[in-house]
């Protein structure tokens, strides 16, 4: 079956750094991503969609310079937290999907700590 | 705008017993999928089934099937034979079938399902 591949799994990093996630659909073309924000034991937050090759569409309250999407290929959409504070530590997970009928494939998740 | 609604947020079941998890929506389209997926303790979301609201036959894949009432707008998930590896994070999901490539899920609250020995 599709699979989407999320790294790193885990980062811990310092406070005022930025980090970077990647999202790569390794058997299928995604023409659309997304990339959501989980809180524990709380449901998936929708954050933003990107299509390949053009800017991503953020969520009401998402702020856009803090986190930057890029969808460069059809395999690959990247989400950088810039600046990142302890109140940015959260679960990030990617999605992809080939196509408006396909179905949803997602990644494992990245795990991020803010000191 | 659609939502999602489910509003258990915990169940329990024997293992081999039978559990249903409810699941009700709201929207105004007629052309829609609906999921169910599954988050164990590791996060990984996994798709367990899907619905396609045009299909009257309701959906199933081993030990899961759901019971899809369109007009009641209603789609609950039935394990069967629960095991140990069901307990997890269960979420029901819309999407609409309108918006083409950018149509995007709708997640309910979901539910923590655990199974007792």
């Amino acid at each position: 079956g599709a699979v989407v591949s999320q790294h790193p799994s885990w980062v811990i990093c310092k406070s005022g750094t930025s980090v970077k996630i990647e999202c790569r659909s390794l058997d299928f073309q995604a023409t659309t991503m997304f990339w959501y924000r989980q809180f524990p034991k709380q449901s998936l937050m929708l954050m933003a969609t990107s299509n390949e090759g053009s800017k991503a569409t953020y969520e009401q309250g998402v702020e856009k310079d803090k986190f930057l999407i890029n969808h460069a290929s059809l395999t690959l959409s990247t989400l950088t937290v810039t600046s990142a504070h302890p109140e940015d530590s959260s679960f990030y997970i990617c999605s992809a999907r080939q196509g408006g009928v396909q179905p949803q494939h997602f990644g494992d998740g990245t795990r991020l700590s803010i000191l | 705008a659609q939502t999602v609604t489910q509003s258990q947020p915990e169940m329990s079941v024997q293992e081999a017993e039978t559990v249903t998890l409810s699941c009700t929506y709201d929207t105004s389209e007629s052309d829609y999928y609906l999921f169910w997926y599954k988050q164990p303790p590791s996060r990984q979301m996994i798709l367990v089934i899907r619905q396609e609201a045009y299909k009257q036959q309701n959906a199933t894949e081993n030990r899961f099937s759901v019971n899809f009432q369109k007009a009641a707008k209603s789609f609950s998930l039935k394990i069967s034979d629960s095991q140990l590896g069901d307990a997890a994070m269960y979420f029901c999901a819309y999407r609409s079938a309108l918006d083409g490539a950018n149509s995007k899920l709708t997640f309910g609250k979901g539910i923590t399902l655990s199974v007792r020995p």
